[in-house]
């Protein structure tokens, strides 16, 4: 049972524009959510979080967005740079499970020029 | 600079042998996980520690063995009875399990486990 799940493999958007990268997930004990990015060979990069009593957290251009009734999350990027082009991660922490977080497959994002 | 080193970054192994990724990191962090990431999926949890000398087992554990006999050192062995050990190794650290939800780990760079 995966319980983050990023539906959408991949996204290209064109540079300027905005990036909307999507996650839901199944486990309402869920009380942080996280976003990554990676690049191939590297380790992830913490990008931004948000916790479930808020349902907006803004870092520059990174917005995240949490609809906790819908069991869904996303990542808005305004605007969108060819920097941008990575694989995103969506990764979900519950405190009853000792900070541990679940991952999603991830989103590869490519912003073209 | 403060960081996880992760060495080696490829590493090619016969079956049948156990193999030891390293991970230290520099950051003065509580706890350290090991991540598996197989193409086109997600980071799936092998093992992770929140203090010396403690560890547990995460969702994937299975022909894994770890120890954390020190702060900044959490090494992986892939054993034997691992049975498709070929992916892309993760460490990371967090300063503690309540201060990682909102702060993210730190990775390092990884290491490439290839069977031949």
């Amino acid at each position: 049972d995966q319980q983050v799940k990023q539906n959408s493999p991949s996204l290209s958007v064109q540079e300027g524009r905005i990036s909307i990268l999507n996650c839901d997930y199944t486990n309402s004990m869920f009380d942080y959510f996280l976003w990554y990015k990676k690049y191939p060979a590297e380790g992830p990069t913490f990008l931004i979080s948000i916790s479930s009593i808020k349902d907006k957290n803004e870092d520059g251009r990174f917005t995240v967005f949490l609809n906790k009734s819908a069991k869904h999350l996303s990542l808005h990027i305004v605007p969108s740079q060819p920097g941008d082009s990575a694989v995103y991660f969506c990764a979900a922490s519950a405190w009853e499970r000792a900070g541990k977080s679940t991952f999603g497959d991830g989103t590869t994002l490519t912003v073209k020029p | 600079d403060g960081g996880i080193t992760q060495s080696p970054k490829y590493l090619f192994r016969k079956e049948g042998q156990n193999v030891t990724l390293s991970c230290e990191q520099n950051l003065n962090h509580d706890a350290m996980y090991w991540y598996r990431q197989d193409p086109g999926q997600g980071l799936r949890l092998i093992y992770y520690s929140q203090i010396v000398n403690d560890f547990q087992k995460g969702d994937i554990a299975e022909g894994y063995s770890v120890s954390r006999e020190k702060k900044e050192s959490f090494p992986l062995t892939v054993t034997s009875a691992q049975k498709n050990p070929t992916a892309f190794y993760l460490c990371a650290s967090s300063p503690g399990p309540g201060i990682a939800n909102g702060h993210g780990y730190t990775f390092g760079s990884g290491t490439r486990l290839t069977v031949v």
